[in-house]
């Protein structure tokens, strides 16, 4: 089982449509969680770190849930300026802070 | 606040050569990674610094890729010889970081990247 595990996708969808994105993670010492939005031949860039609360920032919402080693991703009213992949990240302690990225999703938004 | 920055942005060499990547992280990060990225799939830490020690360095092809950090400040990455399975985007990133894992919640800027080619 790898270590993150992310659906490829692609997610098709039209504008204006909720999307949902998971991201599980097999260690479960694992501390602190990441998404990054990475556009083609682009460097990933944080779009939200996700805490144990949850946290929203305008239509973008993570979620983490530890009992079931998950992290999520939702997209509401989903724009064509969204269309990129969405890469999880997720830190595993063990004396240091060891990230893994997901393979991550790939979300396409039509007109 | 400036970037992370890399050079050089592209690279073009032949099986066996050697090459070598540039990494200045943000002002003032102590941890520094090199990833390897290969079309359709996420990154891969082959090396993590904090200050100029390796923290990791697990996935690393050790028998021709090498990593340093001398002065905890800028890193290099070197590949020797290159095999045509290496071509891919080198990512370097960086993030506060100190050895007590007391910002291990702070997410990583990541440069632009350096595209190897191998023919």
């Amino acid at each position: 089982r790898k270590e993150v595990e992310q659906d490829p996708g692609p997610f098709n969808v039209p504008e204006g449509a909720t999307v949902a994105f998971n991201c599980t993670y097999s260690n479960s010492a694992s501390q602190s969680f990441f998404w990054y939005r990475q556009d083609c031949r682009k460097e990933p860039k944080l779009l939200m770190s996700v805490y144990s609360s949850g946290n929203e920032d305008g239509r973008f919402t993570a979620q983490l849930n530890r009992a079931s080693q998950y992290i999520s991703l939702l997209i509401r009213d989903s724009k064509l300026s969204d269309s990129a992949t969405y890469l999880c990240v997720v830190n595993a302690a063990g004396g240091s802070y060891i990230p893994t990225f997901g393979r991550g999703t790939s979300l396409i938004v039509h007109p | 606040e400036a970037g992370v920055a890399q050079s050089p942005r592209y690279k073009i060499i032949e099986k066996r050569q050697s090459v070598a990547f540039w990494c200045n992280p943000i002002s003032g990060h102590a941890t520094l990674y090199w990833y390897q990225q290969i079309l359709g799939q996420g990154p891969k830490l082959l090396i993590q610094f904090q200050n100029n020690g390796v923290v990791d360095d697990s996935q690393l092809p050790k028998d021709r890729f090498s990593a340093e950090r001398l002065k905890g400040v800028d890193s290099t990455l070197k590949i020797q010889p290159a095999k045509l399975e290496d071509s891919a985007v080198y990512l370097c990133a960086s993030s506060l970081g100190d050895d007590r894992g007391l910002f291990h919640n702070q997410p990583q800027h990541f440069g632009d990247g350096t595209r190897l080619s191998i023919l």
